[in-house]
């Protein structure tokens, strides 16, 4: 069963408007949250980090935000420029899982002109 | 800038060879990992280590072993390869204390098993 989950396989958004992108998470444990950005035949780049001890963290154009009673992050990308034109992968961790990372299947999305 | 450098973007093998995927890194990171990625199932965690000659085992780490003699470079062997590890291999470097921070990734190994 995954525990992080991003249901949406992929998105479509017009250039200049708001990208949000899910994530859905079933363990408690998890105290930290990532997402990481990845072109086609490039490795993942790291984004945006979260905390459990936050509900909001921004850099630039892009804001994650943390909703621990549902289990849900989302990022948002505003506004969205064809450069984001990427997979998004959504990952967690819990303190005491040695810093390993559950990641969620990603979620492709693209920037119409 | 840091990079991590994965030996082949594509490689192709027979079901039995023994495989060896190569990944260095030139910024001095203590932690490595190795990832396997596949449609629908996101990054899942083969193996990782911590310090030279250090390993431990991730999510799924049955058919593959790792080595890692110099801190600058991990290996991951395939003993003998199976169909269903056709897969992207990825790897990836981070400095001590923030494996789960900020992974920097190699561009990755499709390998197929035919």
């Amino acid at each position: 069963d995954q525990q992080v989950k991003q249901n949406s396989p992929s998105l479509s958004v017009q250039e200049g408007r708001i990208s949000i992108l899910n994530c859905d998470y079933t363990n408690s444990m998890f105290d930290y949250f990532l997402w990481y950005k990845k072109y086609p035949a490039e490795g993942p780049t790291f984004l945006i980090s979260i905390s459990s001890i936050k509900d909001k963290n921004e850099d630039g154009r892009f804001t994650v935000f943390l909703n621990k009673s549902a289990k849900h992050l989302s990022l948002h990308i505003v506004p969205s420029q064809p450069g984001d034109s990427a997979v998004y992968f959504c990952a967690a961790s819990a303190r005491d899982s040695n810093y390993q990372l559950i990641w969620g299947a990603g979620t492709k999305l693209i920037i119409k002109p | 800038d840091v990079k991590v450098t994965q030996s082949s973007r594509y490689l192709v093998k027979r079901t039995g060879e023994k495989v060896f995927l190569e990944c260095v890194q030139d910024m001095d990171h203590e932690n490595m990992f190795w990832y396997r990625q596949d449609p629908g199932l996101g990054l899942r965690l083969i193996y990782f280590s911590y310090d030279v000659k250090m390993k431990e085992k991730g999510d799924i780490p049955e058919g593959y072993s790792v080595s890692r003699e110099k801190k600058e470079r991990f290996s991951l062997i395939l003993e003998s390869a199976s169909t269903n590890q056709t897969s992207m291999y990825l790897c990836a470097s981070s400095f001590a204390g923030q494996g789960r921070e900020k992974l920097f990734f190699g561009s990755g190994t499709q390998l197929s098993v035919l």
